[in-house]
C-alpha cells in the first residue's frame, strides 16, 4: 500500500554513465516533484510536474531530463553523471487543484552514488 | 522572494527537556505551512500543517506549531522531547506549485 514508490532505492554508479530514477504515485495526486537531498541534508526542489505538464525547472542542468507518461508517474533521467549528483533523490507528491489538504507525500529517497 | 529561515540547525537536548524550534518565513501570499520530520535514513514525514483558523495546530507525536501572523513565525514545540525524537525537522510554506523548505534543524535527544 506504498503511496509513493521509487526505484531503486540505492544506485552507485561511475561518472560519465546515464541513469534513471523512477517514481509512481497512487494518491490519484495531480502533481509530483523531484527534490535533491544534499550530504547537509539540504532539500532543493528540482522539477515539479501538474497533470504531466512541467511547471517548476529550478535551474537544474540540461543533463537532468524529467519524464512524465501519465499523473501518476514521474521519472528521472541524468545523463553524464558527476560527482557532485552524489546526493538522495525524493520524489514527492500533492494536489494542488482547490483542496485544503494539499500537503505533500514523499517517496522513500533514491540514494545516488557516483564514483 | 519566497523564503523559509529556520534559525536552529543543531539542538542537542536531554529526554523530558522541552523544545522549540524556531521558522520564519517569506511570502505574500495565502499561507500554508507544515513541519515534517525526517526520521535518520527515512523520509520526510508530515508532522503538522496550518492552513487557516485556530493558529496553534497540533500535530502527531504531542508536536504542536503556533502560527504568528504579525511575526511570520511558525515555530514548532514540544513539552517534553523523548530519544525517539532524534530527527531532522524541516520548516515549509507552498506557494503556488512549489514548497519552499527551510534548511532543516537536526535534533540529537539524549537518553
Amino acid at each position: 500500500d506504498t503511496a509513493v514508490s521509487q526505484t531503486p532505492k540505492y544506485l552507485v554508479t561511475q561518472m560519465g554513465n546515464d541513469k534513471s530514477i523512477k517514481c509512481e504515485q497512487n494518491l490519484g495526486h495531480d502533481t509530483m516533484y523531484w527534490y535533491k537531498q544534499d550530504s547537509k541534508k539540504f532539500l532543493k526542489i528540482m522539477f515539479s510536474y501538474n497533470n504531466k505538464e512541467l511547471i517548476i525547472n529550478e535551474t537544474v542542468p540540461n543533463r537532468f531530463s524529467p519524464k512524465s507518461p501519465d499523473k501518476a508517474h514521474l521519472n528521472l533521467h541524468i545523463n553524464s553523471l558527476e560527482l557532485g549528483d552524489s546526493a538522495v533523490y525524493f520524489c514527492a507528491s500533492s494536489h494542488n487543484q482547490g483542496s485544503s489538504y494539499n500537503e505533500q507525500f514523499f517517496g522513500p529517497g533514491t540514494r545516488l552514488t557516483v564514483l | 522572494a519566497q523564503s523559509v529561515s529556520q534559525h536552529n540547525h543543531h539542538v542537542i537536548l536531554s529526554e523530558a527537556a522541552s523544545l522549540e524550534l524556531g521558522c520564519n518565513y517569506s511570502y505574500g501570499g495565502t499561507v500554508n505551512l507544515f513541519w515534517y520530520v525526517q526520521y535518520p535514513g527515512q523520509h520526510l514525514q508530515l508532522l503538522l500543517k496550518y492552513f487557516s483558523g485556530d493558529p496553534l495546530v497540533k500535530g502527531i507525536k504531542g508536536f504542536e506549531a503556533e502560527f504568528i501572523k504579525s511575526k511570520f513565525s511558525f515555530n514548532l514545540r514540544k513539552p517534553s522531547v523523548q530519544w525517539s525524537d532524534t530527527a531532522e525537522y524541516f520548516c515549509a510554506v507552498r506557494g503556488t506549485y512549489k514548497y519552499i523548505f527551510g534548511t532543516g534543524t537536526r535534533l540529537k535527544v539524549l537518553a
